[in-house]
């Protein structure tokens, strides 16, 4: 079983074109994040939810959106896609305790062409 | 000013050796945790140890231990008898504040490769 999901694993579109990243997460976790992961690597936040709230919504282009129908999922829309968006987007969960890490999915590798 | 910093963006080391990968980070809470999660080529990040700021004694998981050094904000990642599938980057994360649903902020990672 797979603690954190997200789909599609690899997404290729078009500029200007919307898309969505699904994620779902099995652990009871009650607090969920988006990560960006640029061509350097490196890592930056731009969303966390905690049971379906918003608490964390770094400056990310209005373009992004992220969708929270339970706790147990956090979806990622993206409209009017462009060149820059292309990265690995992570999405993650963590627990009720100070020493959890988090568990992350597995990535989504969106190439915007 | 950068929260946590990792000096060296590649590291090299024999199989079977130890390595250090260096990590110093910045906060003025009392209340934080650090982690290091490894990165493999395939993609995904996986967890590998955590230190509390309270904790006495340094993490250890297997072969991976944390030098957590408190008054030089230092959490320094190291792995005894390294493997050809350490191969990776590393990548120091740390989480402010007693509050589990506070984000991570991660370094800029250390690529390590391990030689035959």
């Amino acid at each position: 079983d797979t603690a954190v999901s997200q789909t599609p694993k690899y997404l290729v579109t078009q500029m200007g074109n919307d898309k969505s990243i699904k994620c779902e997460q099995n652990l009871g976790h009650d607090t969920m994040y988006w990560y960006k992961q640029d061509s350097k690597k490196f890592l930056k936040i731009m969303f966390s939810y905690n049971n379906k709230e918003l608490i964390i919504n770094e400056t990310v282009p209005n373009r992004f959106s992220p969708k929270s129908p339970d706790k147990a999922h956090l979806n990622l829309h993206i409209n009017s896609l462009e060149l820059g968006d292309s990265a690995v987007y992570f999405c993650a969960s963590s627990g009720d305790r100070a020493n959890y890490g988090y568990t992350f999915g597995s990535g989504t590798r969106l190439t915007v062409v | 000013a950068q929260k946590i910093t990792q000096t060296q963006p590649g590291m090299f080391v024999q199989e079977k050796e130890a390595v250090t990968l260096d990590c110093t980070y910045d906060t003025s809470d009392q209340s934080y945790g650090l982690f290091w999660y490894k990165q493999p080529s395939s993609g995904e990040m996986i967890f590998l140890i955590y230190q509390g700021s309270y904790d006495e004694q340094n993490a250890t998981e297997g072969r991976y231990s944390l030098n957590f050094q408190k008054a030089r904000k230092s959490a320094n990642l190291v792995i005894s008898a390294s493997q050809l599938g350490d191969s990776a980057m590393y990548f120091c994360a740390m989480r402010e504040g007693p509050h589990y649903g506070q984000n991570f902020v991660f370094g800029p990672g250390t690529r390590l490769s391990v030689l035959p």
